[in-house]
């Protein structure tokens, strides 16, 4: 069965410094990888997504994601915080392997707080 | 276009009591799911409907089943509330090209429930 990661509930950041979100995953076969985003009272909305191919993926409002499948990791990354990207963000994996579903499961989240 | 959309958006409900819970899809889009996310954590998956059909299901008890009519709208059901089945729960909608797995979830801003 595939599983997701996140090893810190909480990350901080001060603006304008570099943010890594960590999150690991496990999965039989091709990894399909997502990073989602959730501000207060609403649903979650899509960043990026691994498929296949470059191992640095590039997703809305500047983040990036590097994929590594010898570490089996998939860490979120921005190069430059903002206030506005504090937030809770989930790393998710589909799967759906050998039983023909299509069940995206979630990580636990991380909490974003990047201060001004 | 409009996107997901989620009714009712808060319910207030006792133990024992049912509700159902109801989602339209981003027109075009024949894949919707279920999440339910209790606060603190991660979306956890129900269940998964593709063309009226359910193609994938979570670990969570006969209380809960759903389904999805012809215009790919969808309810969920939970019988015999229960105060731990208090949480937002989220539907999700997909658009899925045959044979791919690989596509983003895009979500409504849930249905809040309390039961007290």
């Amino acid at each position: 069965a595939q599983s997701v990661a996140q090893p810190e509930d909480q990350v901080n950041v001060a603006e304008g410094n570099p943010l890594t979100v960590k999150c690991t995953y496990s999965v039989s076969g091709n990894p399909y990888l997502f990073w989602y985003v959730q501000y207060p009272n609403r649903g979650l909305q899509f960043l990026l997504k691994y498929i296949t191919g470059d191992n640095l993926v590039k997703g809305s409002y500047g983040f990036e994601a590097e994929f590594n499948k010898s570490q089996t990791s998939f860490h979120l990354k921005k190069p430059s915080a903002l206030v506005s990207d504090s937030a809770l963000y989930f790393c998710a994996v589909r799967g759906g392997f050998g039983t023909g579903g299509f069940k995206t499961i979630f990580g636990a989240g991380t909490r974003l707080f990047v201060k001004a | 276009d409009a996107g997901v959309t989620q009714s009712p958006t808060h319910l207030i409900k006792t133990r024992g009591q049912q509700v159902t819970l109801r989602c339209s899809p981003i027109s075009g889009h024949k894949s919707v799911s279920w999440y339910q996310q209790v606060l603190g954590q991660g979306p956890q998956f129900i269940f998964q409907y593709y063309e009226k059909e359910e193609r994938g299901r979570g670990n969570f008890p006969d209380r809960f089943s759903a389904r999805q009519f012809p215009n790919y709208s969808s309810e969920l059901n939970v019988n015999a509330l229960l105060l731990g089945d208090s949480a937002l729960y989220l539907c999700a909608s997909s658009w899925i090209p045959k044979g791919a797995t690989n596509e983003k979830l895009f979500f409504g801003s849930g249905t809040q429930l309390s039961v007290l």
